[in-house]
């Protein structure tokens, strides 16, 4: 069964620096998001993209953050100047439809350390 | 705007009971609402939705309903074993968007 998948496992950087984390959502899915967990915290939504355009984005998602799909395959999350308190799980997630609800599948996350 | 609260917090209940998990929200334009597994330190796992439409769905062990006027749909597991130990989180979407708002989150313990 085809997985949405993430690379870094995980991730350690220094407060300041810029990361960019990527994913390969399902390969027929048109949706893509990122959203973020903190450590025992909900999961909490980033940002939706579509047609090579971001279609919402949170209060969290400010200036930092960026979202870009540079290829027919990969989805990626930079952010610029990483923060302590940006400390978390990042999942990417892909859904096949666009006007009906459709089912989101989640990757296995990237834990990013910032310190 | 969008929000859903979720109860309980934690849940013990002895192999083989049953368990109950409900969420609320406040936006009647809510028309999707899955249920995700998180066991820990993977990935959310959807386990079962629900749509507007209907008010009951059905999958082996596991069952949402969805009551739409009182707002409010839970997730139910029967014959409850070891392996459905993990978190639980109830999610919602509104209309045509794409935003998944989920719950805090339920820890299920099944004590064998």
């Amino acid at each position: 069964e085809p997985e949405v998948t993430q690379t870094p496992s995980h991730q350690v950087t220094q407060m300041g620096q810029e990361v960019i984390l990527r994913c390969v959502p399902i390969s027929n899915h048109l949706y893509f998001y990122w959203y973020r967990q903190i450590l025992g915290q909900k999961v909490e939504f980033l940002v939706s993209f579509y047609n090579n355009e971001i279609s919402e984005k949170s209060e969290i998602f400010d200036d930092q953050f960026s979202v870009e799909r540079p290829d027919g395959s990969n989805f990626t999350l930079k952010i610029r100047s990483t923060k302590l308190e940006d400390s978390a799980m990042y999942f990417c997630a892909s859904s096949e439809g666009t006007y009906y609800p459709y089912e989101q599948y989640f990757g296995p996350g990237t834990r990013l350390t910032v310190t | 705007g969008e929000n859903v609260e979720q109860h309980p917090s934690t849940l013990s209940v002895q192999e083989g009971d049953s368990a109950v998990i409900k969420c609320t929200y406040s936006d009647s334009a809510s028309n999707y609402f899955p249920w995700y597994k998180q066991e820990l330190g993977k990935r959310p796992q959807l386990i079962i939705d629900i749509r507007s439409n209907v008010g009951e769905k059905k999958d082996q062990r596991i069952a949402v309903t969805l009551n739409k006027t009182a707002k409010h749909f839970s997730l139910h597991i029967t014959e409850t074993q070891p392996e459905d130990s993990a978190v639980y989180f109830c999610g919602l979407l509104r209309g045509y968007g794409n935003k998944l708002v989920f719950g805090a989150g339920t820890i299920l313990r099944v004590k064998s």
